[in-house]
């Protein structure tokens, strides 16, 4: 059984350029979860999928949007990147309704914005 | 609004000791209470999970205990090793309808051989 998969694992833009990082969910899970991790700080919860539907929101601006397919894959897509954006972008998956079970999380996207 | 709070942020001990690692949450209508570790620079990996049901969870040498109405858990190490340093995360799942983890910043332990 394959965990989260998350690509790319790093990766540097410039301000103002548009990101799409992408998050392959464990099997069987059909809730996807995305969260932004500043150094030093605890993840922030960006928005959340289930049955490709966003089933839920954090204190993030509109340009972060984000995508789950049919097989349940993710994607995370931020506009006009800014210097704050820099972080390691989380996802999770969970199986079952989005308010049970466990959550998994994927080894991260590290963005850097120059 | 959830808020989560873990003390110390920074632990250091000697290999062998057992420990208590705290966390405290604000708003006691959770759905879990879940322990993660961090390595530097890596995702997270989820350590137990504790139902709003449940009292306390146990895996190995690691025991996490829940109490919903003073808003606290606690992780207790037994025996710390090495490989146990790490950055330990709790998060609290709430919310209606948005389902959310709410995390704390965290406290990096550091087992000393």
């Amino acid at each position: 059984e394959t965990g989260v998969t998350q690509s790319p694992t790093h990766l540097i833009k410039t301000r103002g350029q548009q990101v799409t990082l992408r998050c392959s969910s464990q099997s069987g899970h059909n809730t996807v979860s995305w969260y932004q991790q500043a150094l030093g700080q605890g993840p922030q919860f960006i928005f959340q999928y289930y049955r490709e539907e966003e089933n839920g929101r954090g204190n993030f601006p509109p340009r972060f949007s984000g995508l789950q397919f049919p097989n349940y894959s993710s994607e995370l897509n931020v506009n006009a990147l800014e210097l704050d954006d820099s972080a390691l972008y989380l996802c999770a998956s969970s199986p079952g309704p989005p308010n049970t079970g466990e959550l998994f999380f994927g080894e991260g996207s590290r963005l850097t914005v120059l | 609004k959830q808020e989560v709070t873990q003390i110390p942020a920074a632990l250091s001990v000697p290999e062998g000791e057992n420990l208590v690692l705290n966390c405290s949450f604000t708003d006691s209508a959770i759905y879990n209470l879940q322990w993660f570790r961090q390595d530097p620079g890596k995702g997270l990996t989820s350590l137990l999970l504790i139902q709003s049901s449940q009292r306390e969870q146990t895996s190995g040498r690691l025991n996490a205990s829940l109490d919903k109405s003073s808003g606290r858990s606690t992780l207790y190490i037994a025996a710390s090793q090495p490989g146990d340093s790490a950055t330990y995360l709790c998060a609290a799942l709430s919310g209606a309808g948005s389902y959310q983890l709410t995390f704390g910043k965290g406290t990096k332990l550091s087992v000393i051989p």
